[in-house]
């Protein structure tokens, strides 16, 4: 089993609302990872995070913001959320590039109303 | 830009079959390929990964083939299984020669239909 948590798993929301995706790994991970998929689709790298006090946007454009306050801590926070911002957010987090990939988490299904 | 593309969106395959499942890369600086499985519901699950300085690995019912001349990736599954339908992602990184800035760079996926 994979030891990166996400939660919630659903969350339905209404426009304006800020939220803030919760995701915590007990591997020690200094690589952390945010990626937004919409239903069969590729994932799109939004954030990431190469260790505590380091975050960087990824190759999509997004509203979201990230903290990396504590190693096994990257939350993802929306100030005022749309329906545009409805998909599945996933995380994940890597020890050493090339050796595993990534372990993700499993996912929250945001929708925004 | 880069970009990993799969060839086929969708794929059925009669159970016990085996099944391949291709992908394609653009960036020849790619030093390592993941495929990865991702079931309803769930995150991407890693299957097997290969570097760029092999052209085959195998592991349990799947083996990778790399392709390095036509920038191309494969995945075959043997003896197919219900449990194998989901959506398989191949997945190229750039960190064996970046290290410290690698980044997966993800295709779209081809959905795996097994059929009982």
């Amino acid at each position: 089993e994979a030891d990166i948590y996400q939660t919630p798993r659903y969350l339905v929301i209404g426009t304006g609302k800020k939220i803030t995706l919760e995701c915590s790994q007990t591997m020690g991970h200094d690589k952390m990872y945010w990626y937004q998929q919409d239903p069969g689709m590729e994932l799109h790298l939004i954030h990431y995070s190469y260790g505590v006090n380091s975050t960087e946007k990824g190759d999509l454009s997004s509203e979201s913001t990230v903290s990396r306050i504590r190693t096994e801590h990257f939350p993802l926070t929306l100030e005022s959320a749309r329906p545009s911002h409805t998909s599945q957010y996933l995380c994940a987090s890597s020890e050493l590039p090339g050796v595993g990939g990534y372990t993700f988490g499993s996912g929250t299904r945001l929708t925004v109303v | 830009g880069e970009s990993v593309g799969l060839h086929l969106p969708t794929l059925s395959v009669q159970e016990g079959d085996n099944s391949i499942i291709n992908c394609a890369y653009s960036n020849s600086a790619s030093d390592y390929f993941i495929w990865y499985k991702q079931e309803s519901g769930k995150g991407p699950q890693f299957i097997i990964d290969i570097r760029s300085n092999m052209d085959k690995r195998q592991g349990q019912r799947v083996t990778v083939l790399l392709n390095k001349t036509v920038k191309h990736l494969s995945l075959q599954i043997a003896a197919t299984q219900p449990g194998d339908s989901a959506v398989y992602f191949c997945a190229e990184d750039r960190g064996l020669s970046n290290f410290g800035n690698e980044k997966l760079t993800f295709g779209t996926g081809t959905r795996l239909t097994i059929i009982p």
